[in-house]
């Protein structure tokens, strides 16, 4: 079945640090990868999205791109805010129809 | 546009009494998306509609739990009777259809379920 795996959190980090979050994904065919974002007390949002191997999303600073040969769709940026700080879902479609499926979640801490 | 609007934000009741939680989606968006978040289990998809049609409910957990869209503007999550293990976080997202595939999920601010 199709499912994505996530690194354990939560990840502490300085202001200005460089982020990493791994995602890897298992699925069938050539599906479409996200990254939501959610901020306490919110839903999600989202960050960015890829739909074909070597894409890269970006949006506000977070980068991933589509690794077919790794089955991974990594997040980074290359200095984090306290803004940042919230839990990172990475998550894959592979309907088209935007039946997600979620990683369980990472949970960034940014401290000034 | 006031993004998708759910309510109430806060539900605490006792086991057995029914639960009803509501949703209108961002106007104009035809996906219609129910899910739930627990720290167990993390974040579910329970059902999914189409132009007020059901198409997969293979999420939803057991017959207590039930989903309806009488209309564009309008959905519902019911459970009865409720249990402890209900207790989560129930969100509600939308999508509109954009070359002739599901686009971006926009998901409302959620209900925090508490059920003793």
């Amino acid at each position: 079945g199709n499912s994505v795996t996530q690194m354990e959190g939560p990840v502490t980090l300085s202001e200005e640090a460089f982020l990493t979050i791994n995602c890897t994904y298992t699925a069938t065919g050539y599906p479409s990868l996200f990254w939501y974002v959610q901020y306490p007390g919110e839903g999600l949002q989202l960050l960015l999205k890829a739909t074909k191997a070597d894409d890269k999303g970006s949006n506000k600073g977070f980068e991933a791109t589509y690794r077919k040969e790794t089955t991974s769709f990594h997040l980074e940026k290359g200095s984090v805010q306290v803004s940042d700080s919230a839990v990172y879902f990475c998550a894959l479609d592979n309907t088209g129809f935007q039946k997600l499926v979620f990683g369980t979640g990472t949970r960034l801490l940014v401290s000034p | 546009d006031a993004g998708v609007i759910q309510s109430p934000r806060h539900e605490v009741t006792e086991m057995g009494q029914e639960v009803t939680l509501r949703c209108k989606p961002i106007s104009g968006h035809d996906y219609l998306f129910w899910y739930r978040q627990t720290m167990m289990r993390g974040l579910e998809l329970l059902i999914y509609f189409n132009n007020n049609v059901p198409i997969d409910d293979s999420g939803m957990p057991e017959d207590r739990f039930s989903a309806k869209m009488p209309n564009a503007s309008f959905s519902t999550l019911k459970i009865q009777p409720s249990e402890p293990r209900d207790s989560a976080v129930y969100f509600c997202a939308s999508s509109r259809t954009l070359a002739g595939v599901a686009d971006t999920q926009y998901f409302g601010p959620g209900t925090r379920l508490t059920v003793l």
